[in-house]
């Protein structure tokens, strides 16, 4: 069975401070994807990210990066420098090959306090 | 701005009434998905279209359907609603299947009183 914990419910930081969202899966397939979304304020879901199972690169796009490791089932989000706009929920998400959907984790409340 | 349109942003309605939730997907996804974001449910998945044809079933109640229409266009609908079905309704799109990047719309505030 599909399952995404975020573990951190909520995360709250200084304005210019690095912020690491952490997401471990479970999933018996070996082929699957993850994703990132945020939700800001305003209540929209904004894709971020996916990775599928067979990449484990880093990826770097401007301030944020993901890093997943297969040996820890995790894929976690890092905001370098963090701004007030970054505040939202994050979203981390899992879609086994031929699932069609989407099984989202709990989501993390991130504050950036100016 | 995701390309995916939902209306109404918003719905007031009464226990025991039927609403109709309407998503527009971007130009060109085949696939459309339905979700609920709930605060103790967190977001879970509905229902899955692919061109017209239900294609994958989640945890959606015998009181709500939906369909995706020629046009590609879909609708959600909630009928005999109580308290508890009052949550954020989002539809996603997607080319093809959910593996390939799913953009979600704004989402229904749907408020039953």
């Amino acid at each position: 069975a599909q399952k995404v914990t975020q573990a951190q419910t909520e995360i709250s930081v200084v304005e210019k401070e690095d912020v690491t969202l952490d997401c471990v899966y479970e999933t018996r397939d070996t082929t699957y994807y993850l994703f990132w979304y945020k939700q800001p304020p305003s209540g929209e879901l904004v894709f971020l990210i996916r990775r599928n199972s067979f990449d484990e690169q880093n990826e770097i796009s401007g301030r944020y990066s993901w890093n997943f490791q297969k040996s820890t089932s995790s894929f976690n989000f890092t905001i370098t420098a963090s701004q007030v706009v970054d505040s939202a929920v994050y979203f981390c998400a899992l879609s086994e090959e031929g699932a069609q959907k989407l099984v989202f984790g709990q989501g993390t409340r991130l504050t950036i306090n100016p | 701005d995701s390309g995916v349109t939902q209306t109404p942003k918003h719905l007031i309605t009464a226990t025991g009434q039927r609403v109709t939730l309407r998503c527009s997907p971007r130009s060109g996804d085949l696939s459309v998905y339905w979700y609920q974001q709930s605060l103790d449910q967190g977001l879970q998945f509905l229902i899955q279209y692919y061109n017209g044809e239900e294609r994958a079933k989640g945890n959606i109640l015998e009181r709500f359907s939906a369909q995706q229409f020629p046009d590609l266009h879909s609708e959600l609908n909630l009928s005999s609603l109580e308290l508890g079905d009052s949550a954020l309704y989002f539809c996603a799109s997607s080319v093809v299947g959910v593996h390939t990047e799913a953009f979600f719309g704004q989402g229904t505030r749907l408020t039953v009183v």
